[in-house]
């Protein structure tokens, strides 16, 4: 089944421990990135990644690390969290000029 | 920057009632994409539409894409209360001319829709 898988689905951490969710997906696609939701600001996006090593800004980057080591998965990193960055976040993965966006279930991170 | 705005922010409608949500962009667009996202779920792609002036058609939904290529919108008609949920467009730009780059797709803030049986 072609899905986007993230893990953990829900996380509650305190502040300044550093962590990591990881998402991964099994169709192939070369374009994976970050989202972030939160109440009436809709999806903002974090990172993105065209392929393999390649990763760049989206609109909301700042205390956010992405990597792109392997084709299937794109991890996002919390190097240091704060409770501003308490929200929901979706990973998403495209084919190379698709664009159609297929999303991961979703992370529910709160930090305290 | 590329900003696409989404009104309204919240519909209430009772079943039977038609449902319209609106998507204006800042910049012209090469495309709109337009997701559902069932609460509790994730969003779920709909359609994309590419042409000035398109209209599509997915059963009670009716979307189309302005003229200008910079506004758009959903319509639901009689809804029913497996609409529930929220309803994103999403516009797609390229960043450079002839769209040989990766184009960057600006998500609305979504509306949430309510439908009371």
């Amino acid at each position: 089944e072609a899905q986007v898988t993230q893990n953990p689905r829900y996380l509650i951490t305190v502040t300044g421990k550093k962590l990591t969710v990881t998402c991964s997906q099994n169709m192939n696609h070369e374009y994976m990135s970050w989202y972030r939701q939160d109440p009436g600001l809709g999806l903002r996006q974090i990172y993105y990644s065209m392929n393999v090593e390649v990763t760049d800004k989206g609109d909301v980057p700042e205390g956010y690390k992405v990597s792109r080591k392997e084709k299937r998965n794109f991890p996002l990193i919390l190097e240091s969290p704060s409770p501003n960055q308490t929200s929901l976040y979706f990973c998403a993965s495209s084919r190379q000029g698709i664009y159609e966006q297929y999303f991961g279930p979703g992370t529910r991170l709160t930090v305290t | 920057g590329q900003q696409v705005m989404q009104i309204p922010q919240y519909q209430h409608v009772q079943e039977g009632e038609d449902f319209t949500t609106y998507c204006n962009s800042s910049t012209t667009l090469s495309n709109i994409q337009w997701y559902k996202q069932r609460p509790g779920g994730h969003p779920v792609f709909l359609i994309q539409l590419v042409k000035s002036g398109e209209v599509k058609k997915q059963k009670r939904l009716t979307f189309q894409f302005g003229e200008a290529k910079k506004n758009s919108s959903l319509h639901i008609t009689a809804t029913q209360t497996t609409d529930v949920g929220t309803y994103f467009c999403a516009g797609l730009k390229f960043p450079n001319a002839g769209g040989t780059s990766y184009g960057k797709l600006t998500f609305g803030q979504g509306t949430i829709l309510t439908v009371h049986p």
